[in-house]
């Protein structure tokens, strides 16, 4: 079983670039979401998604987008990469809003 | 806002122990409590779920229990291995469905030592 797969593992940006991070799943899940995880700060919730063509704010969205066209994909835009989006990010999904969250092995991002 | 506490950050104890994290949270209205684990450079590992109707979940060598009103909630590991070296948080989700976003506490980071 795949799970939650994200890519790529690893990225570097230059400030300003934009890029696209992939999360896809196979389990058929409603909810899918993206954190960030940075050091004395935890897991941050930025965008989630209750379903295809649904998608709402988390507690730090800003400098990203995302879309939900299907109920496998969930991607994650950076707009205008900047060094403070320097954070690993994971990709999450659930059966529905209150059952337990299955994770990504997520992306580092650099951006320099 | 809800926050959530781990102590201590960091627990090394030997092989065969068994021990206890700890995680408390300020605000009591929440719906479930979930313990995950995360290996390093891994996501994370959902490893119990317990509802605020329930006091305590377990699977294996895993106790979860959860006291809503005192705002605790601890995981109990017995006869440590080396191989449950990792970091472990905890979340907890609110009762209310606007957002629904888990708060995570920033984990333990446990090391059995063989």
């Amino acid at each position: 079983n795949a799970g939650v797969t994200q890519t790529p593992k690893f990225q570097v940006l230059k400030t300003g670039q934009s890029m696209t991070l992939q999360c896809a799943q196979d389990m058929n899940h409603e909810y899918m979401s993206w954190y960030r995880q940075d050091p004395g700060m935890g897991l941050r919730l930025i965008h989630y998604s209750v379903g295809a063509g649904i998608t709402d704010q988390g507690e730090v969205p800003n400098g990203y987008n995302v879309s939900r066209s299907t109920t496998e994909d969930f991607p994650l835009r950076l707009l205008s990469a900047a060094p403070s989006q320097t954070s690993v990010y994971f990709c999450a999904s659930s059966a529905w809003l209150y059952s337990p969250l299955h994770f990504g092995n997520g992306t580092r991002l650099t951006v320099t | 806002k809800q926050e959530v506490t781990q102590i201590p950050a960091a627990l090394s104890v030997p092989e065969g122990e068994n021990l206890v994290l700890n995680c408390s949270f300020t605000d009591s209205a929440i719906y479930n409590l979930q313990w995950f684990r995360q290996d390093p450079g891994k996501g994370l590992t959902s490893l119990l779920l317990i509802q605020s109707s329930q006091r305590e979940q377990t699977s294996g060598r895993l106790n979860a229990s959860l006291d809503k009103s005192s705002g605790r909630s601890t995981l109990y590991i017995a006869a440590s291995q080396p191989g449950d070296s990792a970091t472990y948080l905890c979340a907890v989700r609110p009762e209310e469905t606007s957002g629904s976003r888990l708060t995570f506490g920033e984990g333990t980071q446990l090391t059995v030592n063989p």
